[in-house]
């Protein structure tokens, strides 16, 4: 089955500690995106890439970092200088042109939390 | 800033009535608006895309209307079910890459 997959599900963090969250798809989608959900707050775009070797900030990029080596994976590394990590992140991407003119697939999302 | 606005207060409504969530939004200009619901400790689901140009658009019991006038997107779950409660988001453009997201609206069926 064609489809977006993020891994793990839960996620703990020590304080000062880097994790990387993992995000693949085979949908052969150019696009993916990263986002943050916080309670009562909407989606909040972290970076996205439209290709291979390429991406881009979104709006709140400090203290994150990725990479884009493989159209398939779009890995989202969470850095010791994110001062407030605990969220639910999720892991996005869709046909290639404007992401609004096409539907997003999401992952079923990573819940972070720093212990 | 560009900002976009669901009621978040949850809707509660009977089984079989028609349940309408609004999404308010300043500043911007949309050419596309979508809906996705969205279960607790999932992600998003697509729904429905509306274009600036369409007024209404259907999808089996949903139906979506888009008024630029107002600045507002209304949307329909008719003979609503328990198994549509969920909370529900909706995204505007903001041109290329840069779609924003309300803050849902939680919506319960009661049977």
């Amino acid at each position: 089955d064609g489809g977006i997959t993020q891994s793990p599900k839960y996620l703990f963090r020590k304080e000062g500690q880097n994790v990387t969250l993992s995000c693949e798809q085979n949908l052969n989608h150019d696009a993916m995106y990263w986002y943050r959900q916080d309670p009562g707050q909407g989606l909040r775009l972290i970076y996205y890439s439209q290709i291979v070797n390429d991406f881009q900030k979104g709006d709140i990029a400090e203290g994150y970092s990725v990479s884009r080596e493989k159209k398939e994976s779009f890995p989202l590394t969470v850095t010791s200088a994110q001062k407030n990590p605990t969220a639910f992140y999720l892991c996005a991407s869709s046909t290639l042109g404007a992401q609004s003119d096409t539907e997003a697939f999401f992952g079923q999302g990573t819940r972070l939390t720093v212990v | 800033s560009q900002k976009i606005e669901q009621n978040s207060e949850a809707l509660n409504i009977q089984e079989g009535k028609t349940a309408t969530l609004t999404c308010n939004y300043t500043n911007y200009s949309p050419a596309y608006l979508q809906w996705y619901r969205q279960d607790p400790g999932r992600g998003p689901v697509f729904l429905l895309l509306i274009r600036e140009n369409e007024k209404e658009k259907r999808k089996e019991r949903l139906k979506v209307t888009f008024d630029t006038t107002l600045k507002q997107s209304l949307f329909h779950i008719t003979a609503s079910q328990p198994a549509d409660s969920a909370t529900y988001l909706c995204a505007l453009d903001t041109g290329g890459f840069k779609t924003i997201f309300g803050a849902g609206t939680r919506l319960f069926v009661k049977a």
